[in-house]
């Protein structure tokens, strides 16, 4: 896959407040997955994204990939404190998914 | 569900020991990998595997080796553990040619601590 930079690397937010985590590439990405790792627990597939300019929602997750397909990013309305944990997007190439840094999204209630 | 099972959740080892990291699926997963975790660097690949008795490096190999000598299990060697291989390993998993739709599936991790 190719490298994929992720920011920010932490993010503490008031419950109730919006969240947004951003995945860059200096390169064309076939596509974009997604996942959630909670607090002690190991990254759980959220979403793939592959056509340009997509969106896909999951309740209160919006994932978005660029018209470029350079970039990606996962938003999250009025944040809950289930959505603590961290958040990795991936790319998958050459037979194998490349992760980026991961973003820490901690919810102070 | 597909279960993703590592042996340990906890290991410590001695500098220079030979350290077995084990890894069993049960859904008949064709591809299996192992990446370590570490703050700040996110997942990395180290090894992965398509097929029983097939192996190809991922992106930080060097000091680990792999066996598969069934499909469903996938081991991680340490030749001869340091303490820079402290790290948090994850095992995972996926059926061949479904990635773009159902990802990898995780293993819960195995903390290792060489000391």
């Amino acid at each position: 896959g190719q490298q994929v930079m992720q920011i920010p690397q932490y993010q503490h937010v008031q419950e109730g407040e919006d969240f947004t985590t951003y995945c860059n590439s200096s390169t064309t990405l076939s596509n974009i997955q997604w996942y959630k790792q909670r607090p002690g627990g190991h990254p759980v597939f959220l979403i793939q994204l592959v056509k340009s300019g997509e969106v896909k929602k999951q309740k209160r997750l919006t994932f978005q990939f660029g018209e470029a397909k350079k970039n990606s990013s996962l938003h999250i309305t009025a944040t809950q404190t289930t959505d603590v944990g961290t958040y990795f997007c991936a790319n998958f190439g050459n037979e194998k998914l490349t992760f980026g840094t991961g973003t820490r999204l901690t919810i102070i209630p | 569900d597909v279960k993703v099972t590592q042996s340990s959740r906890y290991l410590v080892k001695r500098t220079g020991e030979k350290v077995f990291l084990e890894c069993v699926q049960d859904m008949d997963h064709e591809n299996m990998f192992w990446y370590r975790q570490d703050p700040g660097l996110g997942l990395r690949l180290i090894y992965f595997s398509y097929d029983v008795k097939m192996k190809e490096k991922g992106d930080i190999p060097e000091g680990y080796s792999v066996s598969r000598e069934k499909k469903e299990r996938f081991s991680l060697i340490l030749e001869s553990a340091s303490t820079n291989q402290t790290s948090m390993y994850l095992c995972a998993s996926s059926l061949e040619g479904q990635v773009l739709t159902y990802g990898y599936t995780f293993g819960s991790g195995t903390r290792l601590t060489v000391v």
